[in-house]
Parts: C-alpha cells; structure tokens; sequence
C-alpha cells in the first residue's frame, strides 16, 4: 500500500497567516492526491482533488501543488473557521490516507 | 441536492457481525461514472478507506481486510450496504459512506455525516 506521511503533525498559527502542510508519498503518484478539512463532529469537506484541482465552494485562499511524490496544501491568509485536521489521500492506487495535520489557533 | 446517510447498530459486541447501510438521495447508483465508498475513523485518528463499489458492480476492498468486508448495492432502495465480520473492540470509529466521483478518481466528493460504531461486551 502506499504511504503518505504529512507534516507537520500539529501546526500552530495565527489569523491572517499564510500556512503550508506537507504530504510525502511513499512512491509516485502523479497527480492522484486529494486533501480534505475536517472540523470536530463532522465529516471531512473536500477541498482539493488532482493535487491542484479547488473543489466547487472551497475559498480561493486554498490551494494545492505538488507531483509525483511530495504535495502541499496552502492557505494564503488563514481564517478563524479553517483551524482544523487536513488530511492528504492518494488514489493512484486503493485509496490510503495521511495521519492528518492539525492546525491550531497559537 | 445529494445526501448520503449511514445507518446500523451503535453498539456491536465481539466476534459479531456488522451492518451497515447508506441511503443515497441526489444522485444515481446507476450512474455510469459515480461510486459509493466507505471510510471509517477511530476516534481521534486517520481515515481509513474500506472498501467501494460502481453502478457496473466493480468492487475493490481494504487488502488488510478484505476477508472480512462485503459491500452490495440495493439500486431499487438507493441504498449500498457494507458487511464485516468478527467485530473487535479495535474497529471501534466512525463509519462514513460518500460518494465517489469516478472509479479514476477514487476520492469522496459528498459525505454522510458518520455513525458512530463501539465494539463492546
């Protein structure tokens, strides 16, 4: 199965920042990548789909990059409602997960 | 405007069988392009996809457990039903069913919002 390993595991940030997260593969997957958002008690949003792809209702300021085997997540100016986990998944092959990053109000 | 929600037993006990059925609205099991998967979450860890299934019947499973999971669809009562046997207290979590965009395209699109499933004597 192929790994995904995000980074880093919690991030502390403030309003206003720009943040990165990180998400590594274990072997190459071109572009099958996807992050998610999700909030305590609720299920995960998709936000990005083909690494770079925003999904329909998802606010500019996020946005993905990445191929092969390293992906990022980028929020260019962060929001009170974005602290929350992001999860990375791969679909190149069975679907597989990231550990999640957290992301909390420093 | 699509919905997805789970349904089935809240407490299960040791070496027992799990059902679990969602019931889909907006959309068509038998839509050629779209699929239903299910997730499931232990409380406060990592997703872990189970198992999805296409209008055509293609399935595909978990490899680690595969032994253990049936998933089926109902296209008369919009519903895909996910089976797993010999229930432990590890596979405690929230079970998410969503939707799938395509079968190349293997991530979820639109959520249920989860039942939560204890593992308990």
């Amino acid at each position: 199965a192929i790994q995904l390993t995000q980074s880093p595991t919690s991030l502390p940030a403030s309003v206003g920042d720009r943040v990165t997260i990180t998400c590594r593969a274990s072997q190459g997957i071109s572009t099958a990548l996807a992050w998610y958002q999700q909030k305590p008690g609720e299920p995960p949003r998709l936000l990005i789909y083909d690494a770079s792809s925003l999904e329909s209702g998802v606010p500019s300021r996020f946005s993905g990059s990445g191929s092969g085997t390293d992906f990022t997540l980028t929020i260019s100016s962060l929001q009170f409602e974005d602290f929350a986990t992001y999860f990375c998944q791969q679909f190149k092959s069975f679907p597989t997960f990231g550990q999640g990053t957290r992301l909390e109000i420093k | 405007q699509v919905t997805l929600k789970e349904s089935g037993p809240v407490l299960v006990k040791p070496t027992e069988t799990l059902t679990l059925t969602c019931t889909v609205s907006g959309f068509s099991l038998t839509n050629i392009r779209m699929g239903v998967t299910w997730i499931r979450q232990p409380p406060g860890k990592a997703l872990e996809w189970l198992a999805h299934i296409f209008s055509n019947d293609e399935r595909s499973y978990s490899t680690s457990l595969k032994s253990r999971l049936t998933i089926s669809q109902d296209i008369s009562k919009n519903q895909v039903v996910l089976i797993m046997t010999n229930m432990d207290p590890v596979d405690t979590g929230t079970y998410y069913c969503a939707r799938v965009d395509s079968v190349n395209e293997l991530y979820g699109d639109y959520w249920g919002q989860g039942t939560l499933v204890t593992v308990s004597s």
